[in-house]
């Protein structure tokens, strides 16, 4: 079965901080990962995307890592700020299947 | 920018109610999806289409069903809303299906609270 898991389910940082956020799956045979972001009570907004055959991508103060091999991913935010304050999904595309984490609710404090 | 909007944020209804939820897509994508998302189990897929009048089941179509008269908008419905229906429903399109390399593009979500 394709489980995809994020620890923690909630992180709070004070501001300023650099932090990581964490991404495991369990079928490594991916087509893409994905991170999104969720403010609260709204959608998904897409932040990164990494090809299976990709190591990284990064977008200003965000940087994604995939490591097939191990089953994880991570998100890392330089310098984090309260605006970043919301919940992270990532989500693991297969052929024909996508598979969600429950996301890590992330507060940064002025 | 793509757009996807859902037709109602917030939406309250009874037990054994008839409910559409209805999701529009202004970017002439061929697949659509429909999720519902709830604390610690994270977004589970429901139904998704692929094109105007073809649907497929996702994960957890029970209790629901779907409709694709047009391109451009993908409507769920709960023939007869339960209580345990209550949840966070998210429209979703993309170019590509769930094979495809692209991301998907969220609609806000509908919060739904079945009584």
């Amino acid at each position: 079965k394709q489980e995809v898991t994020q620890i923690p389910a909630a992180l709070s940082v004070p501001e300023g901080e650099n932090l990581v956020l964490n991404c495991s799956f369990t079928d490594s045979a991916i087509y893409n990962l994905q991170w999104f972001r969720q403010d609260p009570g709204k959608g998904l907004t897409s932040l990164l995307l990494i090809q299976s055959s990709q190591r990284e991508q990064t977008s200003g103060r965000l940087n994604a890592s995939l490591d097939k091999s191990s089953g994880r991913s991570t998100l890392y935010i330089a310098a984090s700020q309260p605006g970043d304050s919301a919940t992270y999904l990532c989500a693991v595309k297969y052929n024909n299947d996508m598979r969600f984490g429950a996301g890590t609710r992330l507060t940064v404090k002025p | 920018d793509v757009k996807v909007t859902q037709s109602s944020r917030y939406l309250v209804k009874r037990t054994g109610e008839k409910v559409f939820l209805e999701c529009v897509q202004d970017m002439d994508h061929e697949n659509m999806f429909w999720y519902r998302q709830d604390p610690g189990l994270g977004l589970r897929l429901i139904y998704f289409s692929y094109d105007v009048k073809m649907k497929e089941k996702g994960d957890i179509p029970e209790g629901y069903s779907v409709s694709r008269e047009k391109k451009e908008r993908f409507s769920l419905i709960l023939e007869s809303a339960s209580t345990n229906q209550t949840s966070m429903y998210l429209c979703a399109s993309s170019l590509f299906g769930l094979a495809g390399p692209e991301t998907q593009y969220f609609g806000p979500g509908t919060r739904l609270l079945v009584l």
